[in-house]
Formats: structure tokens, sequence, C-alpha cells
């Protein structure tokens, strides 16, 4: 079992539609990450996130990181067929360190 | 682009056999990290290192080892191969927290 679990783990939908991604854990995280990961190719950072609560947006993706920071959500508003992608969420659990764990992923496909 | 280069990209090999996956960046990052993926569980840690000669065990550690003996490179090792270690192994450096990846090393077990 891996500390952090996203759902879902699988999403295919209609261009314009919404959707929400999410990432939980039992553990606290000192921060979380989320990453954006192409077919070939590896990750690519999209957002780190530090303060429980915090929200951040980055054009249509909005990152909310917890007040508790055990769990954090993608929310991307009117998806385009461009975002279609694996999506991974990564946390530190030890302050001070660059361990980071991933989590177990969600495959969005966005169609045209 | 981060300089990070991954060898071999492609490697099949029989159950039993070492198998030595290399790292090299030229970034002079201090954080570097070894990586497997496979369909349902992202990416999980096996080892990283926060600097030469300095390594911590990840999630996923059993069956391989590691070695670090100069900044640039970062070697994974597995003693002897399994067809459960069949995956894509990715490494990564950082210096900031921001991961940057190479390109991925697929190995096969047969």
């Amino acid at each position: 079992t891996q500390l952090l679990e996203q759902s879902p783990q699988f999403l295919s939908i209609q261009e314009g539609e919404n959707l929400t991604v999410y990432c939980n854990s039992s553990s606290v995280f000192s921060s979380l990450q989320w990453y954006r990961q192409e077919p070939g190719e590896g990750p690519v950072l999209l957002v780190t996130v530090v303060t429980g609560g915090e929200v951040k947006k980055l054009k249509r993706l909005t990152f909310q990181f917890g007040d508790a920071r055990k769990d954090s959500s993608l929310h991307i508003t009117a998806a385009q067929p461009g975002d279609t992608g694996l999506y991974l969420c990564a946390g530190v659990l030890t302050s001070g360190t660059y361990k980071y764990i991933f989590g177990t992923g969600t495959r969005l496909k966005v169609l045209a | 682009d981060a300089g990070i280069t991954q060898s071999p990209r492609h490697k099949v090999t029989e159950t039993g056999t070492p198998v030595t996956l290399r790292c090299h960046q030229t970034e002079n990052h201090r954080y570097m990290y070894w990586y497997r993926q496979d369909p349902g569980h992202g990416l999980r840690l096996i080892h990283y290192s926060y600097g030469v000669k300095d390594t911590d065990k990840g999630e996923v550690s059993d069956g391989y080892s590691v070695s670090r003996s100069k900044t640039e490179d970062f070697l994974l090792t597995l003693e002897s191969a399994t067809s459960s270690q069949t995956s894509v192994y990715f490494c990564a450096i950082t210096n900031t927290g921001e991961l940057f990846f190479g390109e991925g090393s697929r190995l096969t077990v047969l």
C-alpha cells in the first residue's frame, strides 16, 4: 500500500468538462507537489504547495493543499485535449529533506 | 532542460543476472533519486542520495543497491534480477525541491 493514494485512477472526459483529481494520505506532509507526465517522458512539475489550506492557480488548473496537510486536490476547468496525461502528486514526509514519494497516479484523457 | 542521462535506455536480461543502471547529471545537483514506474503504482522510490556516499532507502528498496562515488553519477544495481523487477526506471535530480527527470530506462527480465 502506497502512502499517497490518488483517485480516480482513470478519467476520460469530453473537451470543455471540469474535473477534480484527489491525492489522499493518512500521513502529514511538509510539502506536496503535482506533476504531469506525457508518454515516453519523465514527469514535469506543475506546482508546489507548502501551507495547509493553500490554494494555487495555474491558468485553468487549481491546486489545493488540505488544512491538515494530509491531502490535496487538482481541479481543471474546461479541460482541453492538451491536458491529457498522467497526473502525479508527490510529497515530503520529513521536513528538511527532499525525500519525495509519489502517489499512484491519475491517467486523464480529454476527448476532442 | 536539466542535463540528465540514463543508460542503458532499454535492456532485456534473464532472471538471476546482475544489472546496473546508470544516471549521469551535468547540473551539479546534490540530490539524486531512483524510481520505478509500474501501471497503477505511479512512481515508487527505490533509493535516493543526498550527497556523495550518502544514500537512503525508499519504499521498494529490497533487491536493489545503489552507489554514488561522485556528484554526477548515481548507479542502481540489481544483484540478481527477477521478473518482478521488470519496469521502467527513472532517475531524478534536484537542488531546490523541483525534481527533474531523465527519460527512463526500460528493463525487461525474462
